[in-house]
């Protein structure tokens, strides 16, 4: 299929350790944005990358989130020193342009115990 | 970008139009009225988007109000397969921006045969 995939689609973390969350966004898509829902709550926005600028972080809710696009096309979303407060489901989507319908992956599940 | 405000949750009997409203009385000339849809244990989906005119595709149908402070999501005839959150938004649609995607709480709607 030509849709966006996330892996792992399931994570479970102990608290304190790091976890690499993986994003293939559909290809020759220039935008690309990472959103983190909590469970029950729509999902709420992290960061997006424009092939491989990272144009905005705000939505970042701490500097143990890190993401980077180094080639403009798959992108990682790194948490470091999980916490409980993690849990959440990772959605990944991308787009042709900044302005164009986003195509989101199935996300992944982490939970932080 | 503008607030949007939806009710938390609507039936539709299966075959039925399903009508979802949508409040954004702050919208601005610019801003565009989207709308996605999360089925349970996926990422979003889009649906339809519209400025000012009334859009229709093989999805759903968006009629805005004339003053464009109120839209209406249809769905023609509702199937099982509808039943999920549907996410108004409202944004500005260029590449000058981020394009970031602000969910609010959505409605719940839950067709029954």
């Amino acid at each position: 299929g030509a849709g966006v995939s996330q892996s792992p689609r399931y994570k479970v973390a102990k608290r304190g350790q790091d976890v690499a969350l993986r994003c293939d966004p559909i290809s020759g898509h220039v935008s690309l944005f990472w959103y983190q829902q909590a469970l029950g709550q729509g999902p709420e926005f992290l960061t997006y990358f424009q092939n491989e600028a990272q144009l905005d972080k705000s939505g970042l809710p701490s500097d143990r989130f890190f993401a980077e696009r180094p080639e403009g096309s798959v992108s990682t979303l790194k948490i470091q020193r999980t916490q409980q407060e993690d849990s959440a489901v990772y959605l990944c989507a991308s787009s042709l342009a900044a302005g164009n319908e986003q195509f989101f992956g199935p996300g992944t599940r982490l939970t932080v115990l | 970008d503008a607030k949007t405000t939806q009710p938390p949750s609507m039936d539709c009997a299966e075959g039925r139009a399903a009508n979802l409203p949508c409040n954004h009385s702050t919208i601005s000339g610019n801003e565009y009225v989207y709308w996605y849809r999360q089925i349970h244990s996926q990422g979003p989906q889009y649906i339809i988007h519209g400025l000012k005119n009334n859009e229709t595709n093989e999805m759903a149908s968006l009629i805005i109000t004339e003053d464009r402070k109120s839209s209406t999501l249809i769905l023609p005839h509702a199937t099982l397969r509808d039943t999920a959150v549907y996410y108004c938004i409202v944004r500005v649609k260029t590449s000058s921006n981020t394009g970031k995607l602000i969910f609010g709480q959505g409605t719940t709607l839950q067709v029954k045969p």
